[in-house]
């Protein structure tokens, strides 16, 4: 079964408006996760690493004030879009490492259409 | 810096025959992980095969197995047996503090 769930799976917005996307690891506790976006046809950027109780460290060129990253406990991270724009439209993505084992165990949650229009 | 290069945008494979995925790296870095990844259309991305930097025999998983030359820094991944399921992408990845994917190669079985 999924370790990692992602919610939601799917969600349109309007123009403008925040959206945000919940990234839960079930079974352990996840001190860090990663966030990926990823356009049609292209690869799973890294935008940023959260860790929890700190601020995330974003990838370069990726705005902070834009895509808001929480990591509250140990088993939540989330990702808002704030103001989004069509060209926000993407697949988000997280991943999460099970502190316990090796970096062989690195779960994704199931991703995240989202759609502006 | 760290790299990870699929030079493969696409490949065909007949159903039952072996295909071979190429992925070339680069890091300084003496200890890292080498992933494959499956993703299909639903966008899910499905671990297939890990490969760690120190790990002398090639990692296998069923009908994966992962060709790990570490003075070339390469890491290709070989499927036998192609079934039509396999038909996906498929991305090579590296960590050592962090994740980083390839351009990744699209499979296609036929019949």
């Amino acid at each position: 079964g999924a370790v990692v769930s992602q919610h939601p799976s799917r969600v349109i917005c309007k123009s403008g408006t925040s959206v945000k996307i919940e990234c839960r690891s079930l079974d352990f506790q996840a001190t860090t996760m990663f966030w990926y976006r990823q356009f049609p046809k292209q690869s799973l950027m890294l935008m940023a690493t959260s860790n929890e109780g700190s601020k995330a460290t974003y990838e370069q060129g990726v705005e902070k004030d834009k895509f808001l990253i929480n990591h509250a406990s140990l088993t939540l991270s989330t990702l808002t879009v704030t103001s989004a724009h069509p060209e926000d439209s993407s697949f988000y993505i997280c991943s999460a490492r099970d502190p316990g084992t090796g970096w062989d165990t690195i779960y994704f949650g199931e991703g995240s259409w989202l759609t502006v229009v | 810096a760290q790299k990870i290069t699929q030079t493969q945008p696409g490949m065909f494979v007949q159903e039952k025959e072996a295909v071979t995925l190429d992925c070339t790296y680069d890091t300084s870095d003496q200890s890292y992980g080498l992933f494959w990844y499956k993703q299909p259309s639903s966008g899910e991305m499905i671990f297939l095969i890990y490969q760690g930097s120190y790990d002398e025999q090639n990692a296998t998983e069923g009908r994966y197995s992962l060709n790990f030359q570490k003075a070339r820094k390469s890491a290709n991944l070989v499927i036998s047996a192609s079934q039509l399921g396999d038909s996906a992408m498929y991305f090579c990845a590296m960590n050592t503090d962090k994740l980083i994917f390839g351009t990744g190669t699209r499979l296609q079985v036929f019949p």
